[in-house]
């Protein structure tokens, strides 16, 4: 199992460009999240979706789309990037939705600059 | 809404000697509690979990978080640190089924 991966690594915008955050799992996971790490502040819930084709919003969800239109896949989507979506971002996945302390996998991370 | 908290930045401790990374938390009805860490430019990796049943709980690479009700804790401790434990620790709590909130980090660094 490769877990969960994401792609690109790196990624460098300037403002008003969008652009996909992709994040995909082999687990067969049915509950997946995006998450933003900025200093000093954890990690903030962007989006998550409970199974293929359900999507729900996090704490901080301006500026972003997303779809689940399989199981493996969730991607991100900024719309219009701002510098203020500086930030590393992560993709994480748990086996069963709506299982409370069920483990969440956090895939390696996206690092975004926006100029 | 629910919470956590972690009242120090930085946490440093002699290679050797025990090590304590705290945590408090605020939540409605049963807490589920965990514990991750962060590695340099990496992902966060699970350590532990709180979910029911006994206060001491133990984890990967030696660890234990002790779970304490009345003063609502959730410490992360190891008998004796490496430098290798080195890292960014977070602790999070599930949130309205389980979606995480995670307290705002604390750097580790053991000294030599």
């Amino acid at each position: 199992n490769a877990g969960v991966t994401q792609t690109p690594k790196f990624q460098v915008l300037k403002t008003g460009q969008s652009m996909t955050l992709q994040c995909a799992q082999d687990m067969n996971h049915e509950y997946m999240s995006w998450y933003r790490q900025d200093p000093g502040m954890g990690l903030r819930l962007i989006h998550y979706s409970v199974g293929a084709g359900i999507t729900d919003q996090g704490e901080v969800p301006n500026g972003y789309n997303v779809s689940r239109s399989t199981t493996e896949d969730f991607p991100l989507r900024l719309l219009s990037a701002a510098p203020s979506q500086t930030s590393v971002y992560f993709c994480a996945s748990s086996r069963i939705a709506g299982a409370s302390g069920d483990t969440q996998y956090f895939g390696p991370g996206t690092r975004l600059t926006v100029l | 809404a629910q919470s956590v908290a972690q009242p120090e930045d930085q946490v440093n401790v002699a290679e050797g000697n025990p090590l304590t990374v705290k945590c408090t938390y605020s939540v409605s009805g049963n807490p589920y509690l965990f514990w991750y860490v962060q590695y340099p430019n990496r992902g966060l990796q699970f350590l532990l979990k709180y979910i029911t049943g006994d206060n001491l709980v133990k984890g990967s690479y030696g660890f234990e978080a002790e779970f304490n009700k009345s003063q609502t804790s959730f410490h992360l401790k190891k008998p004796s640190a490496l430098v290798s434990d080195s890292a960014l620790y977070f602790c999070a709590t599930g949130d309205y089924g389980q979606n995480f909130v995670f307290g705002p980090g604390t750097r580790l660094s053991v000294l030599p």
